[in-house]
């Protein structure tokens, strides 16, 4: 079992603020990186799928970025609106079948 | 559209008594079907993982056994829960190619053992 951080735990933040949160993972035996959206009394939703170093991506005001050498990922959200309220998952692929998850981190936006 | 059920959405069972959870995926063929748990204040485990009928890995030693029965049906399953069998259970799916695509999730079950 690998160890995936997440930080910080949780976050609470005005409406309008823009945020950012890291993922960090063991380095060795990467495979891809996956961040998901986790609301309330919903199902987890994928938001990226990262695989190559340097890798950006971008959803609306959603955006993630790729560090394979260093083992990090950083998820940012611009201009922060209450429906963003959600954990956010970060989770590590070291293989075709082995998707290890971080802790998430709590997201509250405040109208 | 790929759909994915899982029932039921929330279970109290005694200590000692059996489980059975399914989960269904509609839409698809041959997927690769997953089972995880989230404890109390945890991140969410990797349980079993299936890549074909009757094809099961398991991650962790447990109380727990898998099945694939058919295709796009994986159950989770015990013959005797203990308390710390309570939790939040998901079953998600991934397409079986190896590029590497997000995971589906279900809707979840909350099992609590009493």
């Amino acid at each position: 079992i690998l160890n995936v951080e997440q930080s910080p735990q949780s976050l609470h933040v005005q409406e309008g603020d823009s945020t950012n949160f890291t993922c960090s993972f063991p380095s060795s035996n990467f495979y891809a990186l996956h961040w998901y959206r986790w609301e309330t009394a919903k199902s987890p939703e994928a938001l990226f799928v990262m695989t190559l170093n340097g890798d950006e991506k971008k959803k609306g005001r959603i955006s993630a970025t790729l560090n394979t050498k260093e083992g990090y990922s950083y998820l940012y959200i611009k201009g922060s609106q209450p429906e963003d309220s959600a954990t956010y998952l970060c989770a590590l692929k070291t293989g075709a079948n082995n998707l290890f998850f971080g802790t998430g981190t709590r997201l509250t936006v405040i109208p | 559209s790929q759909t994915i059920h899982q029932w039921p959405a929330t279970l109290v069972q005694p200590v000692g008594s059996p489980l059975s959870l399914e989960c269904t995926v509609e839409g698809t063929s041959n997927p690769n079907l997953y089972w995880y748990r989230q404890a109390a204040g945890r991140g969410l485990q990797l349980l079993f993982y299936s890549v074909g009928i009757g094809q099961i890995s398991s991650e962790v030693p447990q109380n727990l056994s898998a099945s694939r029965p058919q295709d796009r049906q994986f159950i989770l399953s015990s013959k005797k829960l203990l308390l710390s069998d309570s939790g939040f259970y998901l079953c998600a799916w991934s397409p079986s190619s190896t590029g590497g695509g997000g995971y589906t999730f279900g809707s979840g079950t909350r099992l609590t053992v009493v």
